[in-house]
């Protein structure tokens, strides 16, 4: 059974400060690595993808990847308001559906 | 990345009866699919529609209750059938296309069985 595990949260922080989202998977075989944010009642929106180990950064948004500890993390800096949504983690391997975790619910206090 | 039109967005619908959703994608794909989210949750693949055969269900999901279908590369419709309150939900078509593994989604729709 394929799986990705999130910290359903809510996870708080400051306007300002950084949010560190995390992920583990199940499956050695995946390859892909993708984080979705969702706001209520909207469908998920693509903001990252990931597929070898580091960092890839674009804009206030880092992906990280650890296929040996089968991890992934979405840093978010400088949070906004604006950034208060569900984030969703989902892996798979070549063109296999997504599986996705559950989701982090993060909210940024003005 | 594709676009993708979900209609219709949402609906109330009566136990008992049917609803068609169709997904439309502005370019050729090779892989669409259906996912389910329910309040709360996060999404469940339904299935994966294959071009020309029959869909590929999950575990849970069975080819009566939710047929699905796939006439060309840009197209896909998705059936609840016999509906009852239990499938209130969102529905979302997914799509990716040759050598790309992201998955992009429609807006979704939003179904409530009264």
């Amino acid at each position: 059974q394929k799986e990705v595990e999130q910290n359903s949260g809510p996870l708080s922080v400051p306007e300002g400060a950084i949010a560190s989202l995390n992920c583990t998977y199940s499956d050695r075989g995946s390859q892909s690595f993708f984080w979705y944010r969702q706001y209520s009642g909207k469908s998920p929106e693509l903001i990252m993808s990931i597929y070898s180990n580091g960092d890839k950064e674009d804009g206030r948004f880092t992906a990280q990847l650890n296929k040996a500890s089968q991890y992934v993390s979405l840093l978010i800096r400088d949070s906004q308001p604006s950034d208060s949504a569900t984030y969703l983690c989902a892996a798979n391997s070549g063109n296999t559906p997504l599986v996705f975790g559950k989701g982090t619910r993060l909210s940024v206090i003005a | 990345s594709a676009v993708i039109s979900q209609k219709p967005s949402r609906d109330i619908c009566q136990r008992g009866t049917s609803l068609t959703i169709q997904c439309q994608v502005d370019s050729q794909v090779t892989m669409m699919f259906w996912y389910r989210q329910q309040p709360g949750q996060s999404l469940t693949l339904i299935a994966t529609a294959n071009q020309g055969s029959e869909a590929t269900y999950e575990s849970g999901f069975v080819i009566d209750k939710f047929p699905i279908s796939r006439p060309n590369l840009t197209f896909s419709t998705l059936t609840v059938s016999n509906m009852s309150p239990e499938d209130s939900s969102i529905y979302l078509c997914s799509a990716s296309g040759t050598g790309i593994t992201e998955a992009f989604f429609g807006q979704g729709t939003r179904l409530t069985v009264v």
